[in-house]
């Protein structure tokens, strides 16, 4: 299988201060046609995840630009601009390229 | 609006049975694969079981191959998927998933395996 990683696992920010989170693969995520299939969650408490970006660098309708999503291979980035209080909670990465999908361990992120 | 409902988790002794019901709605389900994922505060997130749209093609996580089996029905637009030979550790919160991206999810069914 799959393994992925993140760091760090715990991430306090400050409001309108960035923040970024790394995810490693231990294979290369690029598909044989050609894609990535990278993509990043959000999981608040007691809710399901949310899914905010997908392919590595697209994000989905309605996920503020303040999120963004950048790497290749193995090894991305999902960096927030400027944290809002509503960007408290759990962030996974998971790869879709090979089965069983996996997900990283998710990172915690909340306030100072 | 894309929506999805799961049912059926409970509290069920080891070695016994549950079928997880997931009802879509807001899109033409059987254009879309779906999915079955696991949470569990131990484990994380966990890739369960997936499906095609018509139902022909199937995969599923080596931890419950040969006792759960994931099926659709496209007319009634629901996901299933039957568990048998419950373990302690298939306890989890259960979510259904739409598509090949994971763009949607239902908000998860308990199923807790406890004697």
């Amino acid at each position: 299988d799959v393994v992925m990683t993140q760091s760090p696992l715990s991430l306090p920010v400050t409001l309108g201060q960035p923040a970024s989170i790394s995810c490693r693969s231990s294979q290369s995520l690029v598909y044989r046609d050609g894609n990535t299939y990278l993509n990043w969650f959000h999981q608040r408490p007691g809710q399901s995840p949310r899914r905010l970006i997908y392919k590595v660098s697209n994000r989905d309708s309605g996920v503020p630009d303040r999120f963004s999503g950048s790497g290749s291979g193995t090894d991305f980035t999902l960096k927030i601009s400027r944290v809002e209080a509503e960007d408290v909670g759990v962030y996974y990465c998971m790869q879709g390229t090979q089965w069983p999908f996996t997900f990283g361990p998710g990172t915690k992120v909340d306030i100072k | 609006e894309v929506q999805m409902v799961e049912s059926g988790g409970g509290l069920v002794q080891p070695g016994g049975s549950l079928r997880l019901s997931c009802a879509a709605s807001g899109f033409t389900f059987s254009n879309y694969w779906m999915h079955w994922v696991r949470q569990t505060s131990g484990k994380g997130l966990v890739w369960v079981s997936r499906i095609n749209g018509d139902g022909t093609s199937t995969s599923y996580a080596d931890s419950v191959k040969g006792r759960f089996t994931i099926s659709r029905d496209n007319v009634k637009n629901t996901l299933y998927l039957q568990m048998n030979g419950l373990r302690v550790e298939d306890t989890a919160v259960y979510y259904c998933a739409r598509g090949i991206g994971s763009d949607y999810w239902g908000q998860g069914t308990l199923v807790t395996v406890s004697s």
